[in-house]
């Protein structure tokens, strides 16, 4: 059974880096036909893509936040992170681990977490 | 960056009538790659449309999408209690990023 279960810090202070990890049971990160994403929401600016880790090729992220935004994988622990630097308000949002697969298509949230930046 | 179009913000209906509503991209979206999801307090999104009009795992066939190209419907046929929720339409189309609505709003009359 697929579970997904995300942990990060609750307050990064202002300038500093943001760090989620999602871990993954139940399925493999590299299992065909998986699609790992990472998604926001904030009152501000709504739902916002991060990026995801597709089956092939590089991992893509939302241009608008590339420059400061790392995904990464570690098979060994069969888990994905974020890190999102130089953080400000505005990144304020509660952040979700989101998996998508199968025929009919279905997805799988993580519990989300509540990141606040403030000092 | 497509930007996505939801309306009306808000939708006043009561259980059993039916719930239209509309996603509009400002370009066409590729492969017509939209997704429709539903989300109630406390809880993250659940996928309920993608590929424009496939219905996502589970999800009762009184929900259906439509549309293409830059016009897309989210249709609820009857609604019961428990569909009055906030709806949000997302594109996964050929250009990065994935955008998503600003959302619409489904209460109940």
């Amino acid at each position: 059974q697929l579970q997904l279960h995300q942990s990060g810090p609750g307050l990064v202070r202002p300038s500093e880096t943001l760090p989620l990890t999602c871990t993954v049971s139940g399925a493999s990160i590299y299992n065909s036909g998986y699609f790992w994403n990472l998604i926001r929401q904030s009152p501000g600016k709504g739902l916002e893509w991060i990026g995801h880790i597709p089956n092939s090729g590089a991992i893509a992220y939302n241009p608008s936040l590339k420059s400061r935004v790392t995904i990464s994988v570690d098979s060994s622990k069969n888990q994905f992170s974020l890190r999102l630097s130089s953080v400000t308000a505005a990144d304020t949002a509660v952040y979700y681990c989101v998996v998508y697969f199968g025929e009919p298509l279905r997805d799988f949230w993580a519990q989300g977490t509540l990141v606040t930046v403030s000092s | 960056e497509v930007v996505l179009t939801q309306s009306p913000a808000t939708l006043s209906l009561s259980p059993g009538e039916r719930a239209t509503l509309s996603c509009r991209a400002s370009q066409s979206v590729d492969y017509n790659h939209i997704a429709w999801y539903q989300q109630k307090p406390g809880q993250p999104p659940k996928l309920l449309v993608y590929r424009a009009s496939s219905r996502a795992y589970g999800i009762p066939d009184r929900f259906s999408g439509s549309g293409s190209g830059t016009e897309f419907t989210l249709t609820i046929s009857r609604l019961e209690p428990e569909d009055f929720a906030v709806y949000y339409c997302q594109q996964y189309g050929t250009f990065l990023p994935y955008t998503f609505g600003q959302g619409t709003r489904l209460e109940i009359q």
